[in-house]
């Protein structure tokens, strides 16, 4: 019975670099979120994907952040290119195909850009 | 657009003092409203759903409440342990499934 996983829990990456998070969602659960929390920040959304399908990118930055959902294996949010301020933390959601549900929420992925 | 506000930012209660979290909201529809609770370098754990104002629910010492406008998290002689982060987020009508977050109360109860 296994929540909401999420790896690495740490990662440090140069300016520059590449990131990725990976984030396997609930048993049962087709739908994810991603979420990015910076310090003395509220949680602000950034993704909604299904199996295969982006369904809300509105809070995604426009460039070098891009998210998929493959149809198998886990659910990855890529940051091409890091800066400084992508460092934060990074949230996966996920929840039952039922609207307006409850998204329970994985430990999370700490970005830390030198 | 879409916001969440929520009150007081810290809060510091003595073991036993009863006390309540705020939690406002301004949304084009409320789809449904949730509480969490974080604990420092966790992911939120889910509390709470409620849908339609007048909607209580209860858990151990938490009760939340539902009104038109606002949401309040009730903590009934709080314990060492409630000491956390209350985060109450939104999905409003008509979009995503996506949260609407407040940056939090910090409950530190002392004992």
């Amino acid at each position: 019975n296994a929540g909401v996983m999420q790896n690495p829990r740490h990662l440090v990456r140069r300016r520059g670099q590449e990131a990725r998070l990976r984030c396997s969602p609930m048993k049962g659960h087709s739908h994810v979120y991603w979420y990015r929390q910076l310090p003395e920040e509220g949680l602000k959304f950034m993704v909604y994907l299904q199996k295969e399908n982006i369904i809300d990118e509105s809070g995604m930055p426009k460039e070098r952040f891009s998210a998929e959902f493959p149809k198998e294996g886990p659910s990855i949010l890529r940051i091409q290119q890091v800066v400084r301020g992508d460092s934060a933390a990074y949230f996966c959601a996920s929840s039952p195909f039922r609207q307006g549900r409850e998204q329970f929420f994985g430990p999370g992925t700490r970005l830390t850009v030198l | 657009e879409d916001q969440v506000t929520q009150s007081p930012e810290a809060l510091r209660l003595q073991e036993g003092e009863s006390s309540s979290l705020n939690c406002s909201y301004t949304v084009s529809g409320l789809r449904g409203l949730f509480w969490y609770r974080q604990d420092p370098g966790k992911g939120p754990e889910f509390l709470f759903t409620l849908y339609s104002a007048g909607e209580e629910k209860e858990k151990e010492r938490l009760k939340a409440t539902l009104t038109k406008k606002e949401s309040f998290l009730h903590i009934t002689a709080p314990k060492p342990e409630d000491s956390a982060t209350y985060l109450c987020a939104v999905t409003p009508q008509g979009g995503s499934e996506k949260l609407v977050f407040g940056k939090g109360t910090k409950l530190t109860v002392n004992p």
